[in-house]
């Protein structure tokens, strides 16, 4: 079964300081990448995705990830965070074309952006 | 877009009660997905529809949950008899096809006392 892996469980950064947060999952064939980002209090909005491509994704709010095949990870960065990132982010699978339509999402991280 | 409906936004019932939570999809997705969050488990997908017809349920915790969709514009979630570890926050989510992404409602918080 796929199954996503987060790291981190919570992060502390101050503002300015470069964001990375690690996804791992496990499937050995073509998946689609999504990283989601819950603020306080709201629904889960999603960031970006891969589907297939260049395997450096650019989503909002300058947010980037990068798809590694090799390593099976997705990890999500960003240059200089701001207090206004504080929030929750997932990050989720897919197999495309799969019976399984649903995405596997992993526990996610907590990221706290100190002002 | 209107975009994902859900209600009501809170809910607050005492255990026993049974509680029916409300979702309006995307119009024109065919895929709709109940989650539920709390601080425990993180969030987990309850049962996912695809063309009004239920394709996983494995998530259901038991038999007290139930779902449908009765039309391409509306689906329930309920949960009878309710118990307070029920207490959660509920989403529906909805996407074009299984494997899209999937666009959240503002959810339900649930608590049951």
């Amino acid at each position: 079964a796929q199954s996503v892996s987060q790291h981190n469980h919570h992060v502390i950064l101050s503002e300015a300081a470069s964001l990375e947060l690690g996804c791992n999952y496990s499937y050995g064939g073509t998946v689609n990448l999504f990283w989601y980002v819950q603020y306080p209090g709201q629904h889960l909005q999603l960031l970006l995705k891969y589907f297939s491509g260049d395997p450096l994704v650019k989503g909002i709010k300058g947010f980037e990830a990068e798809f590694i095949k090799s390593k099976f990870s997705f990890n999500l960065r960003k240059p200089s965070v701001q207090w206004s990132d504080t929030a929750e982010y997932f990050c989720a699978v897919n197999v495309p074309g799969g019976s399984q339509g649903n995405l596997i999402f992993g526990k996610g991280t907590k990221l706290s952006v100190k002002p | 877009d209107a975009g994902v409906i859900q209600s009501p936004r809170h809910e607050v019932t005492e255990m026993g009660q049974e509680v029916t939570l409300r979702c309006k999809p995307i119009s024109g997705h065919n895929s709709l997905f109940w989650y539920r969050q709390t601080m425990m488990r993180g969030l987990e997908l309850l049962i996912y529809f695809n063309n009004n017809v239920p394709i996983d349920d494995s998530g259901m915790p038991e038999d007290r949950f139930s779902a449908k969709m009765p039309n391409a514009s509306f689906s329930t979630l309920k949960i009878q008899p309710s118990e307070p570890r029920d207490s959660a926050v509920y989403f529906c989510a909805s996407s074009f096809r299984g494997n899209q992404p999937q666009h959240f409602g503002d959810g339900t918080r649930l608590s049951i006392l």
